[in-house]
């Protein structure tokens, strides 16, 4: 079974900064997906970004991009020039390519824009 | 955009009761799932569904079962409600394979009194 860890229960960050969002995941699958989600305050949740094991470039979206470290297991979000609207809970997830499609999430991580 | 509608964004139902959660999708999505959000517990995958008929069962199953009798339509029903069951619920869907992205409803804040 594959598990998702999220170290970081809470972290804030000043507007215009950056912040890295840390999670680390535990597989004995060579192949898969790994995402990460943000579930804005009392709103839906929606995709961020995602990336696919086999690949070795790291996925960027915009302000949004990861630290993929396929040996390490490790998939970091870097949020750049942070703004008040990226105040957020942000889940990992992981998917294996066996099987049916179905994400394993860590616990998330409340991040807190200020001013 | 992709559309998944839940039908109740607040519920209030009392112990023992039969609960219906209704998820719809417009997107003709193969794929629906139903998860349980508590605090520091993250999302929990209760059952899913990749067709018409089909189900089945996620890491947390036990207490609920689902009904999916058109492509679009995906319930979850508590048989006999508890209160530890009182907790925020998403629906969401996706296209079939992989690394397809799952979409997700507003979801549902159920309290079982």
């Amino acid at each position: 079974a594959q598990t998702v860890t999220q170290s970081q229960p809470e972290m804030s960050v000043q507007e215009a900064e950056t912040v890295t969002l840390s999670c680390t995941y535990d597989t004995s699958e060579n192949n898969y997906y790994l995402f990460w989600y943000k579930q804005p305050p009392s709103r839906q949740m929606i995709l961020v970004i995602r990336q696919e094991a086999y690949k070795q470039q790291n996925a960027t979206e915009n302000r949004f991009s990861v630290n993929f470290q396929k040996a390490a297991k490790s998939f970091s979000l870097k949020i750049s020039d942070s703004q008040l609207g990226d105040t957020a809970m942000y889940f990992c997830a992981f998917m294996k390519l066996r099987g049916y499609s179905t994400l394993t999430f860590g616990k998330g991580t409340m991040l807190l824009v200020s001013p | 955009d992709v559309k998944v509608t839940q039908s109740s964004r607040y519920l209030v139902k009392r112990t023992g009761e039969k609960v219906f959660l209704e998820c719809v999708q417009d997107m003709d999505h193969e794929n629906m799932f139903w998860y349980r959000q508590d605090p520091g517990l993250g999302l929990r995958l209760i059952y899913f569904s990749y067709d018409v008929k089909m189900k089945e069962k996620g890491d947390i199953p036990e207490g609920y079962s689902v009904s999916r009798e058109k492509k679009e339509r995906f319930s979850l029903i508590l048989e006999s409600a508890s209160t530890n069951q009182t907790s925020m619920y998403l629906c969401a869907s996706s296209l079939g394979g992989y690394n397809q992205p799952q979409h997700f409803g507003d979801g549902t804040r159920l309290s079982i009194l």
